[in-house]
């Protein structure tokens, strides 16, 4: 059974970093896309960016390149959303997404917080 | 970049109704279309990829449709938990855009 356990809730101020985490179980992490995924709160969802744990190759979205970067640690099957400055309109909840075909799994989220 | 637009932002319907929601595309993109489904308060859920193929576990009575720039979801016979948010993506290429989605409300 596929599975993606995201990390608990955060609560930062802006300017502060961030990583967030997703570990994976239940398939071959290598073999497939990962993903994130952004709603603030009462919108839609957004597309972050991509990453193939077999190589490492990674696609962003271009309204988050260069303020995000996704990461993984092959060896405990776990995928990394990192910011290293935070900002109020970050505020959101973050799905990690598995893809098979399209986004066949998602996690539960991880709600950031981010205020003064 | 293809950007993603829906049609309409929201709709009312009723049990028993048939819905239907389009998904349009700022450039011809290939058969890789997904729709999903969001209820208030939960996670999204893949209903449809490859524009027509239905997850497994998706009722029948959802179907996808379309080509190149323009792409449907129909929902036939909506049931009480098909109220919800509705949203399209483009994926296979980056970027993996979605729409902004559709509100199926009562």
């Amino acid at each position: 059974e596929v599975q993606l356990e995201q990390s608990g809730a955060e609560v930062k101020m802006p300017g502060e970093s961030l990583k967030i985490s997703c570990e994976t179980s239940g398939y071959s992490f290598v073999s497939y896309w990962l993903g994130w995924v952004r709603q603030r709160p009462g919108k839609g969802l957004e597309w972050m960016g991509n990453i193939y744990p077999g190589d490492s190759d990674t696609k962003y979205s271009p309204s988050f390149q260069g303020r995000i970067t996704i990461s993984v640690d092959k060896s405990i099957t776990t995928a990394y959303l990192h910011w290293s400055r935070l900002e109020a309109s970050d505020t959101a909840t973050y799905y990690c997404v598995l893809s098979g075909r399209a986004f066949d799994f998602w996690g539960r989220g991880t709600l950031v917080s981010v205020s003064s | 970049d293809t950007q993603m637009t829906q049609s309409p932002s929201s709709l009312s319907a009723s049990v028993g109704d048939r819905v239907t929601i389009t998904c349009r595309a700022s450039q011809a993109i290939s058969k890789f279309l997904a729709w999903y489904q969001q209820r208030p308060g939960e996670v999204p859920h893949l209903l449809i990829f490859e524009t027509s193929t239905l997850q497994s576990g998706v009722p029948s009575r959802f179907s996808g449709s379309g080509s190149g720039t323009e792409f449907t979801l129909t929902i036939s016979n909506l049931q009480p938990e098909d109220f919800a948010t509705y949203y399209c993506q483009k994926y296979g290429t980056a970027p993996w855009t979605f729409g902004p989605g559709t509100k199926v409300e009562v």
